[in-house]
């Protein structure tokens, strides 16, 4: 099955500074990739995803880039915010039957005032 | 976007006694929910795919009789916690896809917390 790997795994930055969350994934049948934000007692939302036809996606202050040779991609955080903190989560599905998701363990992001 | 509920968001209960937790899509329905386990500090494991008028699908290493699913309608799915136990305690987090909408999306619940005694 897939398996799914994230670092780091507790990441502290400064606010305005930029955050890197990297995943690497097993599975090259893989093609949906998920980002989602999870803040204490409540459940992930999500903040951005990117398919495997695509390279590079990106939503204001975040972005996801995909490199499906090396079976990695990384989620982008730029000018952060306090607000920001939280724990992030990658996941990657594949086309299967139901298309069921592999999260990876997670990043705690801390942004320092 | 597409909106998910669980109930109850917490739970407390004794242990050998059974919990029961809802999911709910308020504004789609969704042949597929999924529910999944996510002990302190740790990932979302997958403990099943529940699918709208059949038997859920159980990841391997998950007792499908001590958590019982039943997705009867297509707004609803619940799981039962079956005579539970101190080590099920955790946060349980429900999921569906909207079939109007992108195949791979997931729309999450917000989480029930459940403590056993």
């Amino acid at each position: 099955g897939e398996n799914v790997e994230q670092h780091p795994s507790t990441l502290s930055v400064q606010e305005g500074d930029s955050a890197v969350i990297k995943c690497t994934y097993s599975d090259s049948a893989s093609n949906y990739f998920p980002w989602y934000k999870q803040e204490l007692g409540k459940g992930p939302q999500l903040i951005i995803d990117i398919r495997s036809n695509v390279g590079e996606k990106k939503d204001q202050r975040i972005a996801v880039t995909l490199n499906k040779t090396a079976k990695h991609f990384s989620l982008h955080i730029t000018e952060t915010q306090p607000e920001d903190s939280a724990v992030y989560f990658c996941a990657a599905s594949f086309s299967g039957s139901a298309r069921q998701l592999t999260f990876g363990s997670g990043t705690q992001l801390t942004v320092l005032p | 976007g597409a909106v998910v509920s669980q109930h109850p968001s917490w739970v407390i209960c004794k242990s050998g006694t059974s919990v029961k937790i809802e999911c709910r899509s308020l504004d789609f329905q969704a042949t597929t929910m999924f529910w999944y386990r996510q002990f302190p500090k740790q990932s979302l494991m997958l403990m099943a795919t529940s699918n709208e008028g059949s038997k859920a699908t159980y990841e391997q290493g998950v007792e499908k009789d001590k958590f019982l699913i039943n997705h009867a309608s297509l707004t609803l799915s619940t799981l039962t916690v079956t005579s539970a136990h101190p080590e099920d305690s955790s946060f349980y987090i429900c999921s569906a896809k909207d079939p109007g909408g992108s195949p791979d999306e997931q729309f999450f619940g917000p989480g029930t917390r459940l403590t056993v005694l």
